[in-house]
C-alpha cells in the first residue's frame, strides 16, 4: 500500500477556499486516490476520488499532479460542518485494494 | 442515505465475556471492512472481505474474528473480551469496480469491557 503524508492540521476561515495537499510518492500506476473525512463523533464519509485527471463533485474539487506524486483536495468555499479530519487513500480499489486510513489533516474552521 | 447498521450502538459486557458485533448492509456490496478506533486516533482496519467466504486481517492485529457467509452481513466476535477491547468499532461496505466505490460507514459501536 502506497504511503501518504498530509499535514496534521490546518486552519480555515470560514467561505473561504480551502486546499488540502496530499504527498503520495510511492503510488502504483493504478492506485485511485480517494478522500474521505470524518466528522467530530461520526464515522467517515466519502469525499471524492480520481485516478489522472482533476475531479469535480459537488463536495469538493480534486488536483490530482501529473506524475500523481501528490493531490490537492479543494474545498471551494469552507463552512463550520467542513470541521474534520481529511484523509487521502491511495488504494487499488478496483481490484481489490483495501482503504487504509493514515493520520489525516484535521481542519479547523473559524468563523 | 447509507444502509448499513450496526447494533448494538453502545455495549458494556464484563471480562471473559463471548460478543458478536453485528454489521449489515443492504447495498448489495461485495467489500466489507471492519475498523477499529480508539478517542481522537486514527481508524486502524482490522478485518476485511472482499466477499462471501472470503476474509483477511487487516493492517492492525486483532483478537477478533469475522465471518462472511452472506453478502449482507459480517459480524465480529470475540471470544473472551478484555478491558484492552475497549474501543469503538466501525463496519463500512463497498462496491467493486471503478464507479461505485464509495464507501459507506455504519455508526459504530462503543464497546466497554469492565
Amino acid at each position: 500500500d502506497a504511503k501518504t503524508t498530509q499535514p496534521n492540521s490546518m486552519e480555515s476561515n470560514e467561505e473561504e477556499p480551502v486546499h488540502l495537499p496530499c504527498n503520495h510518492s510511492t503510488i502504483s500506476g493504478t492506485d485511485y486516490i480517494h478522500w474521505y473525512r470524518q466528522l467530530p463523533s461520526q464515522g467517515p464519509e466519502y469525499v471524492i476520488h480520481g485516478l489522472t485527471s482533476n475531479v469535480n463533485n459537488r463536495m469538493a474539487s480534486l488536483a490530482i499532479a501529473e506524475d500523481r506524486k501528490s493531490s490537492t483536495l479543494i474545498l471551494h468555499r469552507a463552512t463550520l460542518r467542513d470541521a474534520a479530519v481529511y484523509y487521502c487513500i491511495p488504494s487499488l480499489y478496483n481490484q481489490g485494494g483495501k482503504l487504509i486510513f493514515g493520520q489525516g489533516t484535521e481542519l479547523s474552521v473559524k468563523p | 442515505e447509507a444502509d448499513i447498521y450496526q447494533t448494538p450502538r453502545y455495549l458494556v459486557i464484563g471480562t471473559g465475556k463471548k460478543i458478536t458485533l453485528e454489521c449489515s448492509q443492504t447495498m448489495g456490496h461485495d467489500k466489507m471492512y471492519w475498523y477499529q478506533q480508539d478517542p481522537g486516533m486514527e481508524l486502524h482496519l482490522i478485518h476485511y472481505s472482499y466477499g462471501v467466504n472470503s476474509t483477511e486481517k487487516g493492517d492492525l492485529s486483532s483478537e477478533s474474528t469475522v465471518s462472511r457467509i452472506r453478502t449482507e452481513h459480517f459480524p465480529l466476535t470475540l471470544e473472551s473480551a478484555r478491558p484492552s477491547h475497549t474501543s469503538q468499532y466501525l463496519c463500512a461496505s463497498s462496491g467493486s469496480g471503478t464507479v461505485n466505490t464509495e464507501a459507506f460507514f455504519g455508526q459504530g459501536t462503543r464497546l466497554t469491557v469492565v
